[in-house]
């Protein structure tokens, strides 16, 4: 078993729907969690950063945090056509030890 | 202009090339880190540095390896190239104070194809 579990997707919304993306993970010593996106052809970006647990709002992105549950997700509302991307989930549990990130979930939002 | 840049960005070569990635950043970070990305699989890590003296082996080293020629210079080498590195190669570097020791920023990755 992965020590991060995602589903692959793809996931195909209509513009303006609110888009749910989840992690599952297995190592309870994870304390940081990031979201990254990534577009084709270019690397992952850096969208959302957490630390332990509870949410974290930036404009239309919603990172969550359930640690109890071992469960993130990440929430966007008024989807557009422009955050069709991949997005990978990605955990530490911090001092400076490796990421490990997810398969990434592919998604599309149509017009 | 990018933090991260790698060079080339496309790159085909044959079975028992020996063929180095290269990757610069501007960024100002001390740590440094190679990963493959592979469909289904993610990213994996290859090697990384903490700084210019100190190397380690990631997840999956075997048939790599690196050289950190400055702070700002890591470079990746494929010794004997084989089909089944290719992949998408990306580098990022972290800074180990802001906003965590883990947040890592990428470069726009290396596609290479072993034929």
């Amino acid at each position: 078993q992965k020590e991060v579990e995602q589903d692959p997707g793809p996931l195909s919304v209509p513009e303006g729907a609110i888009v749910s993306l989840n992690c599952t993970y297995s190592n309870s010593a994870f304390q940081y969690f990031m979201w990254y996106r990534q577009y084709s052809r270019k690397g992952p970006e850096l969208l959302m950063y957490t630390y332990s647990s509870g949410n974290k709002e930036d404009g239309r992105f919603t990172a969550q945090v359930d640690k109890s549950s071992k469960y993130i997700s990440l929430f966007i509302r008024d989807s557009q056509p422009s955050d069709s991307a991949t997005y990978l989930c990605a955990m530490s549990a911090g001092g400076g030890n490796k990421l490990t990130f997810g398969t990434g979930t592919q998604l599309k939002v149509e017009l | 202009d990018a933090d991260v840049t790698q060079t080339p960005r496309n790159r085909i070569t044959k079975t028992g090339k020996r063929i180095m990635l290269e990757c610069s950043q501007t960024k100002g970070h001390d740590r440094m880190y190679w990963y493959r990305q592979d469909p289904g699989l993610g990213l994996r890590l290859i090697y990384y540095s903490f700084d210019v003296k100190d190397i380690n082996k990631g997840e999956i080293s075997d048939g790599y390896s690196v050289s950190r020629q400055a702070q700002a210079k890591f470079s990746l080498s494929l010794e004997s190239a084989i089909p089944n590195q290719t992949a998408l190669y990306f580098c990022a570097t972290s800074a180990p104070t802001s906003p965590s020791t883990d947040t890592q920023y990428f470069g726009p990755g290396t596609r290479l194809t072993v034929l």
